[in-house]
């Protein structure tokens, strides 16, 4: 069964520290790794995704990649309190249409 | 515009009803899909299309139909209703890297 799991949370970080989301996954196969912020009541958008071993830096968001450990994670520096959301982590298979398996989610409190 | 356009927006029915929700993409995008967000947040997939072609369907009750009349819609028609079904049901479309998604649909079972 190919699953892909996170903390729940909440996450509480205060204004201006960094925020730690962590994600494994099961499928060695995986290929493309992301990450989605979903506001309460809002739908999920795309924030960061990467594809290669290391770190991939956008802002203030960094994303980190290793396969060997099949892990992922997301650092957000200098934390708002507009961060505040359920961050999902989403893994899409080899092979066929690629087929994005989400996470559980990891609710970020930012605490002013 | 609207990317991705998901109708109705809130969806409260009886149990044993069928409903549909409908879906639409402005994006020229291929992919298609519907997930399905239950109360913890988890966003499940059911179902993908691909040029209007059924590419994946999960473990989801035969009550629940997709259908895609041309490669720009998804619609996801789910008949005898049961209160399990309360969730917000997701479309989304997809190009590459990102996936496109619509606001949702919160479909409440009474």
């Amino acid at each position: 069964q190919k699953e892909v799991e996170q903390n729940s949370g909440p996450l509480s970080v205060p204004e201006g520290a960094i925020a730690s989301l962590n994600c494994t996954y099961s499928d060695r196969g995986s290929q493309s790794f992301f990450w989605y912020r979903q506001y309460s009541g809002k739908s999920p958008e795309l924030i960061m995704f990467i594809y290669s071993n290391g770190d991939k830096e956008d802002g203030r968001f960094t994303a980190q990649l290793n396969k060997a450990s099949q892990y992922v994670s997301l650092l957000i520096r200098d934390s708002q309190p507009s961060d505040s959301a359920t961050y999902l982590c989403a893994v899409s298979y080899s092979g066929g249409y690629q087929k994005v398996t989400f996470g559980t989610g990891t609710k970020l409190q930012v605490i002013p | 515009d609207t990317a991705v356009s998901q109708t109705p927006k809130y969806l409260v029915t009886q149990m044993g009803n069928d409903k549909s929700i409908k879906c639409e993409q402005n994006l020229g995008h291929d992919t298609m899909y519907w997930y399905k967000q239950d109360s913890k947040k988890f966003l499940k997939i059911m179902f993908s299309y691909n040029n209007k072609e059924l590419i994946i369907n999960e473990t989801v009750p035969n009550r629940f139909s997709p259908k895609s009349p041309d490669k720009a819609h998804l619609n996801l028609h789910i008949n005898s209703l049961e209160l399990g079904d309360s969730a917000v049901y997701f479309c989304a479309s997809r190009s590459g890297t990102e996936a496109f998604f619509g606001q949702g649909t919160r479909l409440t079972v009474v």
